[in-house]
């Protein structure tokens, strides 16, 4: 098993540009999350998924879409980058079902992204 | 709602003495508590994690915290550190009716030789 895994791991943009982070999730796990990490300030949820088809808005969602066509995979968007969306992504993925139940969640290995 | 408060950004431990780590919570229910590592440059790895069982939980690489409700308190501790425990430590919590997790700022630890 591969786990979660993410792309690209990293990726420099340019104020105004585009682009898209994969993360894909081999253990058949429902729930998929992402996260941005930043200094000093821990991870903070930016959009969720409890399924296929379905999304939801975290903590901080303004600036990202999601989309979560595939079970195994949660894509999340930038339409238009901003200096302040500089920062180090994780997904994350977790089951609802035994044995692992809700409470463990899987983490990627992060996409660096800066902004100029 | 629910928070972590993880009291100290960066501890600096000898090798071979104490490890602890602070972590205070706040929750309207009852909590699930947890602790990961994340070593440089990598994703995070669960350490423990508390779901209303026994209130003093081990978890992996000699790491142990004890859940003390009165206090709302979930610190992390090792007897002796090892150079390898040189990380960042993140505590979080979620409740038992919602699958979102709520992480502190993190602690750095440096283990001195």
């Amino acid at each position: 098993n591969a786990g979660v895994t993410q792309t690209p791991k990293f990726r420099v943009l340019k104020t105004g540009q585009s682009m898209t982070l994969l993360c894909a999730q081999d253990m058949n796990h429902e729930y998929m999350y992402w996260y941005r990490q930043d200094p000093g300030m821990g991870l903070r949820l930016i959009h969720y998924s409890v399924g296929e088809g379905t999304t939801a808005k975290g903590e901080v969602p303004d600036g990202y879409n999601v989309s979560r066509l595939k079970k195994q995979n949660f894509l999340l968007g930038l339409e238009s980058a901003a200096p302040s969306q500089t920062s180090v992504y994780f997904c994350a993925s977790s089951s609802p079902f035994p044995p692992q139940g809700t409470d463990t969640q899987y983490f990627g290995p992060g996409t660096r992204l800066t902004v100029l | 709602a629910q928070s972590v408060t993880q009291l100290g950004s960066h501890v600096s431990v000898s090798e071979g003495a104490l490890v602890l780590l602070r972590c205070n919570y706040s929750s309207s229910v009852p909590p699930y508590l947890f602790w990961y590592v994340q070593y440089p440059n990598q994703g995070l790895q669960l350490l423990l994690k508390y779901t209303s069982a026994a209130t003093l939980v081990k978890g992996i690489n000699g790491f142990e915290a004890e859940f003390k409700k009165s206090e709302t308190s979930f610190h992390l501790t090792k007897p002796s550190a090892h150079m390898s425990d040189a990380a960042e430590y993140f505590c979080a919590v979620s409740s038992t009716n919602d699958y979102k997790l709520s992480f502190g700022a993190g602690t750095t630890v440096t283990v001195r030789a």
